[in-house]
């Protein structure tokens, strides 16, 4: 069955350390794929996405992406967590007209 | 730049009721998808409109129904309300085929 899967419910980390949120999916072809992060109450903003090309993609808030066809991976990553990056995380995947999420990982940020 | 917008902000209703929530695209957006997010869950894709007609739908049942306007704006009905029901809506719009979706603030609907 097609899935996405975030194997991370919460993660805690101190501020300024690195971060990297775990996605795998599993799709027969290379679908589109997506970050998006949901703080408390709020909806979802796009922090960056993949379609083709180049397997690291860079976008907001220092946030990236690498993209891994053997792995069946796209992992998130930021080098230096800031307080304000505490909020809940979904990868999603794009196919059949739908995103398809996994079911989050909520990360704390220690000061 | 209009971001898209949602109403109303919460909602509670009474198992068997009907609701409407009400969804106004991003400006240049002609594609509309709602989500049902329950708590502690990721967002769950109910369905999608594009010029005025459902375009994909996912696995929810016939009571949950849809509108699209041509201004873009949509709505989600949802009859025969019950407990589990009860979640965040979510409204993200687009541009035609684009996975590219931009997400409301969303709709907390209690049923009780």
């Amino acid at each position: 069955a097609q899935s996405v899967t975030q194997p991370d419910i919460h993660i805690t980390v101190s501020e300024g350390a690195s971060l990297e949120l775990r996605c795998n999916y599993s799709y027969g072809a290379t679908p589109y794929l997506f970050w998006y992060v949901q703080s408390p109450g709020q909806g979802l903003q796009l922090l960056l996405k993949y379609f083709s090309g180049d397997t690291l993609v860079q976008g907001i808030k220092g946030f990236e992406a690498e993209f891994k066809r053997s792995q069946s991976s796209f992992n998130l990553r930021k080098p230096s967590v800031h307080w304000s990056d505490a909020a809940e995380y979904f990868c999603a995947v794009g196919l059949s007209k739908q995103l398809t999420f996994g079911k989050g990982t909520k990360l704390s940020v220690i000061p | 730049e209009t971001g898209v917008t949602q109403s109303p902000t919460h909602l509670i209703k009474t198992r068997g009721q009907q609701v409407t929530l009400r969804c106004s695209s991003q400006s240049g957006h002609n594609t509309v998808s709602w989500y049902q997010q329950a708590l502690g869950q990721g967002p769950q894709f109910i369905f999608q409109y594009y010029r005025e007609e459902e375009n994909g739908r996912g696995n929810f049942p016939p009571r949950f129904s849809g509108l699209q306007f041509p201004n873009y704006s949509s709505e989600l009905n949802v009859n025969a309300l019950e407990l589990d029901d009860s979640a965040l809506y979510l409204c993200a719009s687009s541009t035609g085929d684009s996975y590219e979706q931009y997400f409301g603030p969303g709709t907390r609907l209690t049923v009780t």
